[in-house]
Parts: structure tokens; C-alpha cells; sequence
């Protein structure tokens, strides 16, 4: 079964404090991986897709890497602002398959 | 350029009831993609519309049910109302053959 795992659940940074973001994934193919950023009661905000193993993509602070298994989003030198729920999704390669699986997403909280 | 828009923001329904919610999709996208999300969840895949047809639906019973019109707006019926469709539902457009989805601000349901 088509699944995502994201960790940790729940991270605390201080500003300028880098670090990862996990998304790890089992898909029967992988047409795309998918980013997203949360805002509380908002929608999700479309930051990356990435299609095959060793590809990179960078917004600003953030850099998304792609493995086989897994995915980091990288944050560097992060700001309170970067604050939100990180949210990765997947879709798979298989005929007319259209749906988006998500994983739970991870927390991220920058404290000034 | 509008993105993607929802009505109503809010909704506040009891057990029983029916409620229908809306999407416009962002300009010149013509498939919408309809998810509900429980707090502290990812999204979850209810179904997509393509050509006024759904074309792919997710493990939802069929109280859940939609309609596309000819100018790709969207609309989501759900009858017979549970307490446990209290979520926020969430509507993405998307260019046929382009992965990427985009997202509404939602709309907040909440059943009584």
C-alpha cells in the first residue's frame, strides 16, 4: 500500500538554527513528490516538486532533496516566520491514478 | 491573477443535514481535486473532477458526491451529516497533464 511517513512530528528551532525535514515514502512508481507549507486554518502553499532520485529544487531558505526512499527539506538559517506545518505528498505512477497521499507533516516552530 | 477561491469560509451544520460547498479554480486550470482534513492530519483524497466528470475518488461513502460545471468551478455535496465530518475541506485545481496542485483557503465545517 502506497504510504508516507513524515518526521519528526514536531520540531523547535531557535533563529538561525538549521536543519531537516524527513519525508520517507513507499510508492508502487513515483510520478512526483510533493511539498507544501500549513499555515494554521489556512490552505496548503505549493513549495516543490521533485520527479527522480538525485534531483534538488531551492526557494530561499529551503532546499528539497529526492532519494529513492525519502526526501529532506533543508532549512537554512531559519526565520519565525518560517513557522508552519511542512507537509509532503506523493503521487504514484499507475495508469489514470490522480490522488495525492499525504504524510502527517511536521510542526515547525522558530523561536526568535 | 485569482487563485484558487472557497465559499463559505465558515459552516456550521447539525447531524442530518445536508451542506454544499464551492470552488473556483485558479485561472486557467480546468481539473479540481476536493480533500478534508481533520485537525492535525494531512489531507485526505475525497475526488477529482475533469471534463464535469469525477475521475478518480478516494474511501469515501457515497453521501459525498460532487459536480463540475462548464466553466471548472466545483461544487461538493455531503448529505446526511456526521459529527464526524467536522473537518476543514479543501479544494485544489491543477492544468490536465501538470502534477502540481493548488490550493483554496478551505472551508471550515462544523457539525453539531
Amino acid at each position: 500500500e502506497d504510504q508516507v511517513t513524515q518526521s519528526p512530528e514536531a520540531l523547535r528551532l531557535q533563529e538561525g538554527e538549521s536543519s531537516s525535514l524527513n519525508c520517507s515514502y513507499t510508492v508502487s512508481g513515483l510520478r512526483g513528490l510533493f511539498w507544501y507549507r500549513q499555515d494554521p486554518g489556512k490552505g496548503p502553499e505549493f513549495l516543490f516538486t521533485l520527479y527522480s532520485a538525485g534531483e534538488e529544487k531551492e526557494k530561499e531558505r529551503l532546499k528539497a532533496t529526492l532519494t529513492k526512499k525519502e526526501s529532506f527539506l533543508h532549512i537554512t538559517a531559519p526565520k519565525p516566520e518560517d513557522s508552519a506545518t511542512y507537509l509532503c505528498a506523493v503521487q504514484a505512477n499507475a495508469g489514470n491514478n490522480r490522488k495525492l497521499i499525504w504524510g502527517l507533516g511536521t510542526s515547525l516552530a522558530v523561536n526568535p | 491573477d485569482a487563485g484558487v477561491t472557497q465559499s463559505p469560509t465558515h459552516l456550521i451544520k447539525t447531524r442530518g443535514q445536508q451542506v454544499t460547498l464551492r470552488c473556483s479554480p485558479k485561472s486557467g486550470h480546468d481539473t479540481v481535486s476536493w480533500y478534508q482534513q481533520a485537525l492535525g492530519q494531512g489531507p485526505q483524497f475525497i475526488f477529482q473532477y475533469y471534463e464535469e466528470e469525477e475521475r478518480q475518488r478516494g474511501n469515501f461513502p457515497d453521501r459525498f458526491s460532487g459536480h463540475q460545471f462548464p466553466n471548472y468551478s466545483s461544487e461538493l455535496n455531503v448529505n446526511a451529516l456526521l459529527l464526524g465530518d467536522s473537518a476543514l475541506y479543501l479544494c485544489a485545481s491543477s492544468r490536465q497533464g501538470v502534477n502540481e496542485q493548488f490550493f483554496g483557503p478551505g472551508t471550515r465545517l462544523t457539525v453539531l
